[in-house]
C-alpha cells in the first residue's frame, strides 16, 4: 500500500527565505507526482506535476525535483513571500489501472513579513 | 464552467439524515473524482467516475456512501445515516482522461454532522 509522507508538518520562515519541502513515497512505481496549495477553507490549486520520467518541473519561484528510485520529492521555493502561506501538499498516482491520487498531510508554511 | 463547482459550500446535519453533496466538473471533462479531507490530513480517494460509471469506488468507506453520475457531468455524492465521524470536507476533481497536467479540485463541501 502506497504511503506519503510530508516533513516538515509545519515551517516559519521570515519573508525572502529559501525554503525546501520534502516529500516521501513508499512505492516506486509511480505514474505521477504532483505538489498542491491549500488555503484555509479552499479547495486545492495545482502547482506542478512531474511525470515519473522526468526529474523536475519549475513554474516561476517554484522547482519541484522527484527522485523516483529512492522515493522522495522536494518543493524548492525561491526568495519567499506572505502570500505563499498556505498548506502544501504532494500527492503520488500509481503505475497501472487506478487513477486515484494518494495525499500525504501536507506541510503547513508560513511566512513572516 | 469555468471551474469544478460543488454545492452546497457548508452543510449541517444531524446525526443519522440524510445529505447530497453535488459536483459539477469542468464542462468536457470525463473523468470525475471525490476525496474525503478529515481535519489535519490529506485528502483521501473515495470513487472515481469514467463517463457515467464508476471506474475504481474503492475509497467508498462503507455502503452508506454512494456515488452517482447519470449523464456524465453533474454527480452526486449520498451519504445515508450520517455518523459525526463523516464530519470532514468533500471535495470534488475533474480531469480530461488524457490530461497529463493532473486534476482541477473545486473547493468542497464542509460537512459537519451534529
Amino acid at each position: 500500500k502506497q504511503e506519503v509522507t510530508q516533513i516538515p508538518a509545519a515551517l516559519s520562515v521570515p519573508e525572502g527565505e529559501n525554503l525546501v519541502l520534502n516529500c516521501s513515497f513508499t512505492d516506486s512505481a509511480i505514474y505521477n507526482l504532483q505538489w498542491f496549495r491549500q488555503d484555509p477553507g479552499k479547495g486545492l490549486t495545482s502547482l506542478l506535476l512531474i511525470q515519473s520520467s522526468q526529474r523536475e518541473q519549475t513554474s516561476g519561484r517554484l522547482n519541484a525535483s522527484l527522485d523516483k528510485s529512492s522515493g522522495r520529492s522536494t518543493l524548492y521555493i525561491a526568495a519567499s513571500q506572505p502570500g505563499d502561506s498556505a498548506t502544501y501538499l504532494c500527492a503520488v498516482r500509481r503505475v497501472g489501472g487506478s487513477e486515484k491520487l494518494v495525499f500525504g498531510k501536507g506541510t503547513k508554511l508560513t511566512v513572516n513579513p | 464552467g469555468a471551474g469544478v463547482s460543488q454545492t452546497p459550500s457548508n452543510k449541517v446535519t444531524e446525526k443519522g439524515k440524510y445529505v447530497e453533496l453535488r459536483c459539477d466538473p469542468i464542462s468536457g471533462h470525463t473523468a470525475l473524482y471525490w476525496y474525503r479531507q478529515s481535519l489535519g490530513q490529506g485528502p483521501e480517494f473515495l470513487i472515481y467516475f469514467q463517463g457515467t460509471g464508476a471506474a475504481d469506488d474503492s475509497g467508498l468507506p462503507n455502503d452508506r456512501f454512494f456515488a452517482v453520475r447519470p449523464e456524465g457531468s453533474v454527480s452526486t455524492l449520498k451519504i445515508q445515516r450520517t455518523e459525526r465521524g463523516d464530519s470532514a470536507v468533500y471535495l470534488c476533481a475533474s480531469s480530461l482522461t488524457s490530461d497529463t497536467r493532473g486534476y482541477t479540485f473545486g473547493s468542497g463541501t464542509r460537512l459537519t454532522v451534529v
